[in-house]
């Protein structure tokens, strides 16, 4: 059975860091691309950032570029997204999905992110 | 970036009838399309990918259609289980979703 398991959501502040962490299982995880996939409250989707298999080649979405960090340990199974200088339009709950290319099949439960002061 | 634009907003049926959802792209996605299924305090659900493709255990009563800019997503015979919010999203072109349109029961 496929698991995508999320963890380090939590309260931060405007300008703070926060690292997620996003544990499969269930599924070869270094030969699948990953994304990481936001939703804030009332509001549709938005993809964030992907990673392919290797680690060598990540996307963002433009509102992240320079703030946010993609990267994986195929060791691990886990993928990890580092947000740095959060805003409050950062505030939303992170899911980590398997990315195969025509769409993200599988999904964790995500984790909440609240940026406030 | 390419805007998805769906609608209606809100699609209030009864159980049994066929619900058809728009999803509008600002420019050319080609067949790159995938719709998907929400249901409340749940992740999304892949249904349907490259504009007509089913999803493993998609049930057969949802089908897609369209390319370039115009799609659709129709449910044959709505089941209680349908009941949810159903979002498009474009991978032609980075990745983007539409805003939602949610299928309530009348």
């Amino acid at each position: 059975e496929v698991q995508l398991v999320e963890s380090g959501g939590g309260l931060v502040q405007p300008g703070g860091s926060l690292r997620l962490s996003c544990a499969a299982s269930g599924f070869s995880f270094s030969k699948n691309w990953m994304s990481w996939v936001r939703q804030a409250p009332g509001k549709g989707p938005e993809w964030v950032a992907n990673i392919k298999e290797d680690g060598r080649t990540k996307n963002y979405v433009d509102s992240v570029k320079g703030r946010f960090t993609i990267f994986r340990d195929n060791a691990k199974n886990s993928v990890y997204l580092q947000m740095n200088s959060l805003r409050a339009e950062d505030t939303a709950v992170y899911y980590c999905a398997r990315d195969v290319g025509h769409g993200h099949d599988y999904w964790g439960q995500g984790t909440l992110v609240t940026v406030s002061s | 970036e390419v805007v998805l634009t769906q609608s209606p907003g809100t699609l209030s049926l009864s159980p049994g009838e066929r619900a058809t959802l728009s999803c509008r792209a600002s420019q050319s996605v080609s067949n790159y399309l995938a719709w998907y299924q929400q249901r409340p305090g749940q992740a999304p659900r892949l249904l349907i990918y490259d504009a007509s493709s089913r999803a493993t255990g998609s049930p057969d009563r949802f089908s897609g259609s369209g390319s370039g800019t115009d799609f659709a997503l129709t449910i044959s015979r709505l089941e209680p289980e349908d009941f949810a919010v159903y979002y498009c999203q474009q991978y032609g072109n980075s990745k983007t979703f539409g805003q939602g349109t949610t299928v309530e029961i009348k």
